[in-house]
């Protein structure tokens, strides 16, 4: 089974804070995302890669960066973090044009 | 570009009733599409697919969805839902092209005793 772990499931900083949030696969997806999850807007594409070192702009990626040195390892940075982007956040792999695994999610609260 | 709209955002219904989960897409290319369901505080898991062959695609607790090209349809039903049903949809359509969901809004199903 496919696996997608999130670092945190709930974290709180404070507005202005760099935030990490990091997600790790484990079955060698050479595809991965970053999305948010806001109450009846569903999920929204922040950030994605299709290989190491490569990334690519979603709909969503003001206020975001990512980083991606193992093909593994996916990580979102928030460079300032500020009250709008408390949000969920949700990691998936894939490979190729198949279906996205998800991870657990990370409920963000910026205060 | 493509998009999806779940026509419902709540659907409540009684225990073994049936149910129908709305989800129309627009694409200009061949299409991969997907049901996803998220229970409270988990991420999403894979319900069903369509990718090629056979319009009708199940899943193994149950639920449907048929793949309406006509329509740009993806309606999701299930003849006799339970309580553990209860969870958050998501529509997602995937194009041929490229790796990259779109998702719609999600539906709330809504199942009472």
């Amino acid at each position: 089974d496919v696996k997608v772990t999130q670092s945190s499931r709930y974290l709180v900083k404070r507005t202005g804070e760099k935030v990490f949030l990091e997600c790790v696969q484990d079955m060698d997806h050479e595809n991965m995302f970053w999305y948010r999850q806001d109450p009846g807007l569903g999920l929204r594409l922040i950030y994605f890669s299709y290989d190491v070192k490569m990334k690519e702009k979603g709909d969503i990626p003001e206020g975001y960066s990512v980083s991606r040195e193992k093909k593994e390892r996916f990580s979102l940075i928030l460079e300032s973090a500020s009250t709008n982007q408390t949000s969920m956040y949700l990691c998936a792999s894939s490979f190729g044009l198949a279906e996205q695994y998800f991870g657990p999610g990370t409920r963000l609260t910026v205060t | 570009a493509q998009s999806v709209t779940q026509l419902d955002s709540q659907v409540p219904v009684f225990e073994e009733a049936p149910v129908e989960l709305r989800c129309n897409y627009s694409s200009s290319v061949s299409v991969y599409l997907f049901w996803y369901v998220q229970y409270p505080n988990q991420g999403l898991q894979l319900l069903l697919k369509y990718l090629s062959g056979s319009t009708l695609v199940e899943s193994i607790n149950g639920f449907e969805a048929e793949f309406n090209k006509s329509q740009t349809s993806f309606h999701l039903r299930k003849p006799s839902v339970h309580i553990s049903d209860t969870a958050e949809y998501f529509c997602a359509v995937g194009s041929s092209n490229t790796g990259k969901l779109i998702f719609g809004q999600g539906t709330t199903l809504q199942v009472k005793p």
